[in-house]
């Protein structure tokens, strides 16, 4: 089964670029990585998701190295209103049953 | 396209007490999920189902909580009877069927229990 492991929390500053490793050393040939992004007082949101090698949207980059064991999400100069809480997810049994860990708290300075 | 609805947003009552909270998925949804989140803890999964079927309900308190999609579109969650530890926000989310695994939320309902 899947687990993943990422910091509890990190610090950056205005303008910084932010880059967020988590851990699945146990993922599944089939398993994608999917990356979610919660506000205090919301339910989380997709920031992004890939199976292998680099994926880029409009808000973030996911980089998948060849072993898929690790990937890091990636938020290009940072704003304050991108503090919140990032959460890397892998499936538990099937790409629809994913569980949460404790997710990585980001918080952005001034 | 509307998102996931949840009423209540809040909710406070006293241990021992009943509740229920109301999703309605997003329209077209096949799957849909029921998330408690204690502060400071990620979402932890209580029920799955699958149109108005249960996939996984593993962690779920069954000698309290109880969740029922009948129609396989709106779902209620209802906790009977609560106790301090319940005290959480209680997420929905739904995903649509065939659609890969992202799961759309809803704003949640904070639930305290005193």
């Amino acid at each position: 089964l899947a687990k993943t492991t990422q910091p509890i929390s990190m610090d950056s500053y205005e303008g910084q670029e932010v880059n967020i490793t988590c851990s699945h050393n146990n993922i599944a040939t089939n398993d994608y990585i999917t990356w979610y992004q919660q506000f205090p007082s919301q339910g989380p949101r997709f920031i992004i998701q890939g199976y292998k090698t680099k994926v880029t949207n409009e808000v973030a980059s996911l980089f998948i190295p060849a072993d898929r064991k690790s990937s890091t999400l990636s938020l290009p100069r940072v704003s304050l209103s991108d503090t919140a809480v990032y959460y890397c997810l892998v499936p538990m049994y099937n790409n629809n049953d994913m569980r949460f860990g404790a997710g990585t708290r980001l918080t952005v300075k001034p | 396209e509307a998102g996931v609805a949840q009423s209540p947003r809040y909710k406070i009552i006293e241990k021992r007490q009943s509740v229920a909270f109301w999703c309605n998925p997003i329209s077209g949804h096949a799957t849909l999920y029921w998330y408690q989140q204690i502060l400071g803890q990620g979402p932890k999964l209580l029920i799955q189902f699958q149109n108005n079927g249960v996939v996984d309900d593993s962690q779920l308190p069954k000698d309290r909580f109880s969740a029922e999609r009948l129609k396989g579109v709106d779902s209620t969650l209802k906790i009977q009877p609560a106790k301090l530890e319940d005290s959480a926000v209680y997420l929905c989310a739904s995903i649509q069927a065939g659609g890969g695994d992202t799961q759309y939320f809803g704003p949640g309902t904070r639930l305290t229990v005193l």
